[in-house]
């Protein structure tokens, strides 16, 4: 079955350190990949895709991404989280399948909390 | 640019009731998708149009929810009788072309229903 999985419900980090998202998918198309981050109270933003190509794709707000297929992540980084990076933040896979519409599947979201 | 317009942001309604939520898309996106976010099953495709069309209404959970789009920039989303389970934050969100489909998608801020 297609599923997405993101390990970490929760997780704090401090204002400047590191930090990585784990994503991993189980799809039986060729995957399109998503990064999407919801504020409090917002909808979800686009941070980052993959479709093909180079597999460490860039985002917006300094997120990077790198798809591994031989272990089916998508693991989303930024080398200095901000205190605005406070969020909750989706991974999606999705894609055509046949020519039509791969329904898009959302992880169940990996809240960020910052420590100032 | 205006993005993705949601109406009402926030609907507290008794059981029973009819409830209609509405979208405005971002203009000249030719795809449409309804989704609801509830804690205990995240992010859910709802329904999605192309052009005006319903393409796939798989996941309208029941008879009571129905979906149009009269035109290219307006769509509602409606629950007739209304109950306490469809409480949830109600999403829609447009795309252009194949990215729709592929899950590149531009999310309003939300409509978030309460049914007492």
């Amino acid at each position: 079955a297609q599923s997405v999985t993101q390990p970490d419900i929760h997780i704090t980090v401090s204002e400047g350190a590191s930090l990585e998202l784990r994503c991993n998918y189980s799809y039986g198309a060729t995957p399109y990949l998503f990064w999407y981050v919801q504020s409090p109270g917002q909808g979800l933003q686009l941070l980052l895709k993959y479709f093909s190509g180079d597999t460490l794709v860039q985002g917006i707000k300094g997120f990077e991404a790198e798809f591994k297929r031989s272990q089916s992540s998508f693991n989303l980084r930024k080398p200095s989280v901000h205190w605005s990076d406070a969020a909750e933040y989706f991974c999606a896979v999705g894609g055509l399948k046949g020519g039509s519409q791969g329904n898009l599947i959302f992880g169940k979201g990996t809240k960020l909390s910052v420590k100032p | 640019d205006a993005g993705v317009i949601q109406s009402p942001r926030h609907e507290v309604t008794e059981m029973g009731q009819e409830v209609t939520l509405r979208c405005k898309p971002i203009s000249g996106h030719d795809y449409l998708f309804w989704y609801r976010q509830t804690m205990m099953r995240g992010l859910e495709l709802l329904i999605y149009f192309n052009n005006n069309v319903p393409i796939d209404d798989s996941g309208m959970p029941e008879d009571r929810f129905s979906a149009k789009m009269p035109n290219a920039s307006f769509s509602t989303l409606k629950i007739q009788p209304s109950e306490p389970r469809d409480s949830a934050v109600y999403f829609c969100a447009s795309s252009l072309g194949t990215r729709g489909l592929a899950g590149e998608l531009f999310f309003g801020e939300g409509s978030r229903l309460t049914v007492l």
